[in-house]
């Protein structure tokens, strides 16, 4: 099994929509998590953390369920702009090593 | 700031040849990694660096070569290129003085082809 486990997609989503996307992890002992965002041929841009509690940036929303050692992005009004790969990644505690997932594909259209 | 930069941006090498990717960051950050993604396979850790003087194997280090004399600088080095060191390759930082460290700032990338 993969560390860090996403549907690849693609998610295609018209403009205005809510779409969510959920990521698993294996290790129980993980302590941090975030949410990247990839555009094509381009590098990984820190989109969000995701903490315990959950939190919100504008129309886009982490959630954190340790029980089920999952994360999830909601993102909402989608812009065709959003259209990127969204990539999961998650630390382990007390290390500095960071495991990413493959991504998911986000197609907002018109 | 330039943040991280990274070169080249493109390279084709044939297999046996060696050859060194750049990379610099004036953020003074003291944690550096390269990273490989291919595609259905996400982004794999090479090798990574806490600080000058100090580097690490991470996940997929066998055919590279790392080092940190400097704490803006972290060349990765292919000794011996093979086609399936053909990737994409990111330089990433993160960990400004008194910063979190699990922000990484990525370079723009170099796309490798070894024929």
């Amino acid at each position: 099994r993969k560390e860090v486990e996403q549907d690849p997609g693609p998610f295609n989503v018209p403009e205005g929509a809510t779409v969510a996307f959920n990521c698993t992890y294996s290790n129980s002992a993980s302590q941090s998590f975030f949410w990247y965002r990839q555009d094509c041929r381009k590098e990984p841009k820190l989109l969000m953390s995701v903490y315990s509690s959950g939190n919100e940036d504008g129309r886009f929303t982490a959630q954190l369920n340790r029980a089920s050692q999952y994360i999830s992005l909601l993102i909402r009004d989608s812009k065709l702009s959003d259209s990127a790969t969204y990539l999961c990644v998650v630390k382990a505690r007390g290390g500095n090593k960071l495991t990413f997932g493959t991504g998911t594909q986000l197609k907002v259209e018109l | 700031n330039a943040g991280v930069t990274q070169t080249p941006k493109f390279q084709v090498l044939k297999t046996g040849q060696s050859m060194t990717l750049q990379c610099a960051q004036d953020m003074n950050h003291e944690y550096m990694s390269w990273y490989r993604q291919d595609p259905g396979m996400g982004l794999r850790l090479i090798h990574y660096s806490v600080g000058a003087g100090i580097t690490d194997q991470g996940e997929v280090p066998n055919g590279y070569n790392v080092s940190r004399s400097t704490t803006e600088d972290f060349p990765l080095r292919l000794l011996s290129a093979a086609p399936s060191q053909t990737s994409v390759y990111f330089c990433a930082s993160s960990g400004g003085r008194g910063s979190s460290n699990e922000k990484l700032f990525f370079g723009s990338g170099t796309q490798l082809s070894v024929l």
